[in-house]
């Protein structure tokens, strides 16, 4: 299947500092991607959905403004996890659409542990 | 988009066929049936999807019944490495968003 490269994947953090996390489609172009946060013995949550050229459209209850998108390019996008907190610790997902396939492919994930 | 339900948990043995259903009983015309998988701390991976036929790929065969109200996957000879949270989920077309249930936690046994 196809690939799908997420970076870093894990990461630990201060409490109050921003950390960027990158998805990116290594052997397709991806209009749309995907965005997911996942807690221990959880399910994905899906967070927002990334548009390339556009603005990111978010879920119900998501911080735009906490977590950044951007999908300047049909192989990159970008969360960043704003002035983070110990509850924003977590287990982040991204995947990116092939849509000559109707397939989503899921980045290995990025464990976020926020001290 | 339509829910899904799955059992909880489901145990199999190691080289038997594991057959995992799903009852998608709103899901409508143009909705199709994803089969992903989850093996412990890594990202979901793709099985495999259909929207009515029957459908057989390297990893799976999707069984859907003909009013499209349940569908199952069967795992062909599971193995030790099948062990994972298989996610049956329906969407509309294919720029839909996913939105993943609890899914069902296969413990595959020797």
């Amino acid at each position: 299947g196809a690939v799908v490269s997420q970076h870093p994947s894990w990461v630990i953090c201060k409490s109050g500092t921003s950390v960027k996390i990158e998805c990116r489609s290594l052997d397709f172009q991806a209009t749309t991607m995907f965005w997911y946060r996942q807690f221990p013995k959880q399910s994905l949550m899906l967070m927002a959905t990334s548009n390339e050229g556009s603005k990111a459209t978010y879920e119900q209850g998501v911080e735009k403004d906490k977590f950044l998108i951007n999908h300047a390019s049909l192989t990159l996008s970008t969360l960043t996890v704003t002035s983070a907190h110990p509850e924003d610790s977590s287990f982040y997902i991204c995947s990116a659409e092939q849509g000559a396939k109707n397939i989503q492919y899921f980045g290995a994930g990025t464990r976020l542990s926020v001290l | 988009d339509a829910k899904t339900t799955q059992p909880t948990s489901m145990d199999c043995a190691e080289g038997r066929a594991a057959n995992l259903p799903c009852n998608h009983s709103t899901i409508s015309g143009n909705e199709y049936v994803y089969w992903y998988r989850q093996i412990h701390s890594q990202g979901p991976q793709y099985i495999i999807h259909g929207l009515k036929n029957n459908e057989t790929n390297e990893m799976a065969s999707l069984i859907i019944t003909e009013d499209r109200k349940s569908s199952t996957l069967i795992l062909p000879h599971a193995t030790l490495r099948d062990t994972a949270v298989y996610y049956c989920i329906v969407r509309r077309d294919s720029w839909g968003k996913f939105q993943f249930g609890a899914g069902t936690q296969v413990v595959v046994t020797p």
